[in-house]
């Protein structure tokens, strides 16, 4: 059984620019949630995904958006990149809604 | 709005010492709560929830409804429990999102 994983690991970006970042979720799993971390605080839940919709955003605005394909895995999109943006991007899977979420490494982006 | 304070940055204490950390929340309805655990280099995990109420790797919470507090305790702490500890909310909507407080960076020395 794989984890959830996340690619890439590492990327900068000018502001201004546009990103993707990639989720697997673990084996079975239907619900994949992204979170924000930046340094020194707690992760910050972006938005979440079940069964391909979207099930519940937090106070990112709309160029944070994301999609989830048939298997599962995810991507989560930022548009017109500004320097607060840089952080850590953590993707977590769960088998369903209120399960237990396994996390990934993490996409770290900088943003110069 | 729901929110999860975790007042210490930093809990330094001696192998074999006692460990609290702690966690306060703010939430008028049903909340579950857990403990997340980041070792260094490796990814944020699951280390105990409330409603499971285990005792693992010799850590316990107890929910604590009328002090909204969900403190994290073990009575031996050993150096392998180095590692940044985040207190988590769930329960508040149907994403069953979770809203993390800042973190404990907690330090066992030797």
């Amino acid at each position: 059984e794989t984890g959830v994983t996340q690619s890439p690991t590492h990327l900068i970006k000018t502001r201004g620019q546009q990103v993707t970042l990639r989720c697997s979720s673990q084996s079975g799993h239907n619900t994949v949630s992204w979170y924000q971390q930046a340094l020194g605080q707690g992760p910050q839940f972006i938005f979440q995904y079940y069964r391909e919709e979207e099930n519940g955003r937090g106070n990112f605005p709309p160029r944070f958006s994301g999609l989830q394909f048939p298997n599962y895995s995810s991507e989560l999109n930022v548009n017109a990149l500004e320097l607060d943006d840089s952080a850590l991007y953590l993707c977590a899977s769960s088998w369903d809604r209120g399960f237990e979420a396994f996390f990934g490494q993490g996409t770290r982006l900088t943003v110069v | 709005a729901q929110r999860v304070t975790q007042p210490e940055k930093l809990l330094s204490v001696f192998k074999g010492a006692p460990v609290e950390l702690k966690c306060n929340y703010s939430y008028s309805g049903s909340p579950e709560l857990f403990w997340y655990v980041q070792y260094s280099r490796q990814r944020l995990q699951l280390l105990l929830r409330h409603i499971s109420r285990e005792s693992i790797k010799g850590f316990t919470a107890d929910l604590n409804k009328g002090e909204t507090s969900f403190h994290l305790k073990k009575p031996f702490a050993q150096e392998e429990d180095s590692a940044m500890y985040y207190c988590a909310l769930s329960g508040v909507d149907s994403s069953y999102k979770l809203i993390f407080g800042s973190g404990t960076r907690l330090l066992v020395r030797p």
